[in-house]
Order: structure tokens, then sequence, then C-alpha cells
């Protein structure tokens, strides 16, 4: 079955600190994979996704993500974080079926002191 | 562009009575619409996904005469929660997607449902 794992549950870094979000999949299909954000009281919005192609995905915000398949994770990362990214974020693979439906991992809520 | 709203954004109901939750989708075509419960602390649980003009398809231990999922446009989707019970107090998300792209899906605000 289809799952997905953040083991990081809360992150507190200071600003201008690297981030890396560590997130592990179980997917037996096509590999496809998303990290969505969700910024104190917004909506969930995509950051990046993966399909095919380069492992290495760029997404909004400065963000980017690595495929690693070898590791079946498909980790976040930003090179230097601000305050403005204190936010929660989810890592996401697809659940089975054509229609779309996704499974979200626990999230990680990720702190980041001016 | 691809904005998906929810209405009401928080709704106070009294045990036993039924609540419906709008989601629509303001300047897209939504061919699938989804919605998720998502509690304190914890990830987005997927309840049900709905096409345009068909039954919703419920995951599994979703109670599909609890949570009544109509897909009546490609604009619009409602959730009735029939019966509510103070169990039933959750944070409800709808997404979005369109044709042909089926993954990429987008978020409206949740609405925050306490029963009391």
């Amino acid at each position: 079955a289809q799952s997905v794992s953040q083991h990081n549950h809360h992150v507190i870094l200071s600003e201008a600190a690297s981030l890396e979000l560590g997130c592990n999949y179980s997917y037996g299909g096509t590999v496809n994979l998303f990290w969505y954000v969700q910024y104190p009281g917004q909506h969930l919005q995509l950051l990046l996704k993966y399909f095919s192609g380069d492992p290495l995905v760029k997404g909004i915000k400065g963000f980017e993500a690595e495929f690693i398949k070898s590791k079946f994770s498909f980790n976040l990362r930003k090179p230097s974080v601000q305050w403005s990214d204190t936010a929660e974020y989810f890592c996401a693979v697809p659940g089975g079926g054509s229609q779309g439906n996704l499974i979200f991992g626990k999230g990680t809520k990720l702190s980041v002191k001016p | 562009g691809a904005v998906v709203s929810q209405h009401p954004s928080w709704v106070i109901c009294k045990s036993g009575t039924s609540v419906k939750i709008e989601c629509r989708s303001l300047d897209f075509q939504a061919t699938t619409m989804f919605w998720y419960r998502q509690f304190p602390k914890q990830s987005l649980m997927l309840m049900a996904t709905s096409n345009e003009g068909s039954k919703a398809t419920y995951e599994q231990g979703v109670e599909k005469d609890k949570f009544l999922i109509n897909h009546a446009s490609l604009t619009l989707s409602t959730l009735t929660v029939t019966s509510a019970h103070p169990e039933d107090s959750s944070f409800y998300i709808c997404s979005a997607s369109r044709q042909g792209d089926p993954y990429e899906q987008y978020f409206g605000p949740g609405t925050r449902l306490t029963v009391t």
C-alpha cells in the first residue's frame, strides 16, 4: 500500500539557516511525489512536484527537493530560510487509482526565528 | 488562477442537526473534487473523491450515509454532515483538480465544524 512518512514533527531554525525536511515513501507504481505547504491561516498550496526526469526538482520560493530512488526519499531543501517560511509542510504521494487522490504525510511544522 | 473557495469558513451546529459545506472552483472547471478531514496536529485524511455527475467514491471507514457528497456541476461540490455528533467536529478541506491533471490539486481554505 502507498504510504509516506515524515520523520520531523517540528523543526525550529534561525533565519538564514539551511533546511532539509525528510520524506520517505512507499509506492508500488509510477513514482509521483509532492510537497505542499500550509502557511498559518492559509490553505494548502503546491510547493513542487516530481513526475519524471531530473530528480532534482525546483519549486516556488527557493525550495527544491531531490528524488533518490534507492533511498525512497524526496527530501525538501532550502539553502537559507526566512521568517516567512514558517509553515507546515506536507509530503504526499498518489493514493492509487486514476482520479488523483493523494496520501499525505503527517506534516512537519517549521518555525523560523527572526 | 485556480482558486477554490469553501463556505462557510466555520460553523457551529447542535448535535443531531445537519450541516452543508460548499466547495467551489472559482476560475476553472473541476472535473474531480476531493474532501479531506484534518484533525488537530495531524495530516489530511482523504474522505472521498467525487466526479461531476457521478456518485462519490468513499475511503474505507468513511460512512457514506453520514457524509453526503454531491458534485452537481463542474464548479461545485457539497459535503453534508448528517445527524452531526461532537466527534464530527473537525476541519474539513476540499480540493479540486482539472481534467488531464489529476494530481495537481488546488485546495480550499477549509471549514471548521464544531458540533455542540
